[in-house]
């Protein structure tokens, strides 16, 4: 079954603190995996994302990991700032449809 | 236009009307999507058109629900008797191609009362 598990559900940091979300996924033949960023009352927006050739990969303040064997990815969010809160979901997608996860709610308060 | 356009950005309906969603992607854009996220969820995949076809429709949840894109630009998404659960934002993205990125519209938030 074509399944993303996401985790938090929802997160709490100080300001210049580090964000840290979980993803995992079942299906090997996933081979994209975007990370999206979503404030209330907008569409998603792509954040950074990852193909399963690479372990890591970073942009900016965002850095994800990608763990093959163990079919895990997660986003860091480095020296958290409140514009950084929002919803994130991870994704992954083979050829066409992405599957979501559930969403992380992250607050960063100063 | 600059982004992918959506509209209505709000639409309100009574149990067992019609309705449609239009969406408009970013020019030259070949793929295109719908995906419906209802309350506190991930965006859950609908359909996806590569040009004025349905590539991948899988994601529709019953024949009430159907899309077009006759000129493989706009494209509407057409929901029949409507029910209380079809209540959702309906999201809209498109891409140069099926394998990068997605850009998404607002949405527009489906009411079904």
């Amino acid at each position: 079954q074509q399944q993303v598990k996401q985790s938090p559900q929802s997160l709490i940091v100080q300001k210049g603190g580090i964000s840290i979300i979980n993803c995992a996924y079942e299906n090997t033949a996933f081979d994209y995996f975007p990370w999206y960023q979503q404030f209330p009352g907008k569409g998603p927006a792509l954040l950074i994302a990852i193909r399963p050739d690479v372990s890591e990969k970073k942009e900016g303040r965002f850095t994800i990991s990608f763990n093959k064997s163990a079919k895990q990815f997660s986003l860091h969010i480095m020296d958290s700032q409140p514009g950084d809160s929002a919803t994130y979901f991870c994704a992954a997608s083979k050829a066409d449809k992405l599957i979501f996860g559930t969403g992380t709610r992250l607050q960063v308060f100063p | 236009g600059a982004g992918v356009s959506q509209t209505p950005s709000n639409k309100v309906t009574e149990k067992g009307k019609y309705v449609e969603l239009r969406c408009d992607p970013i020019s030259g854009h070949t793929a295109l999507y719908w995906y419906r996220q209802s309350l506190g969820q991930g965006p859950e995949f609908l359909i996806y058109f590569q040009g004025t076809g349905a590539a991948d429709d899988s994601g529709l949840p019953n024949d009430r629900f159907f899309a077009v894109r006759p000129e493989g630009s706009v494209s509407t998404l057409k929901i029949q008797r409507t029910e209380r659960g079809d209540s959702a934002v309906y999201l809209c993205a498109s891409s140069n191609s099926r394998d990068t990125e997605a850009f998404f519209g607002q949405g527009t938030r489906l009411t079904v009362v």
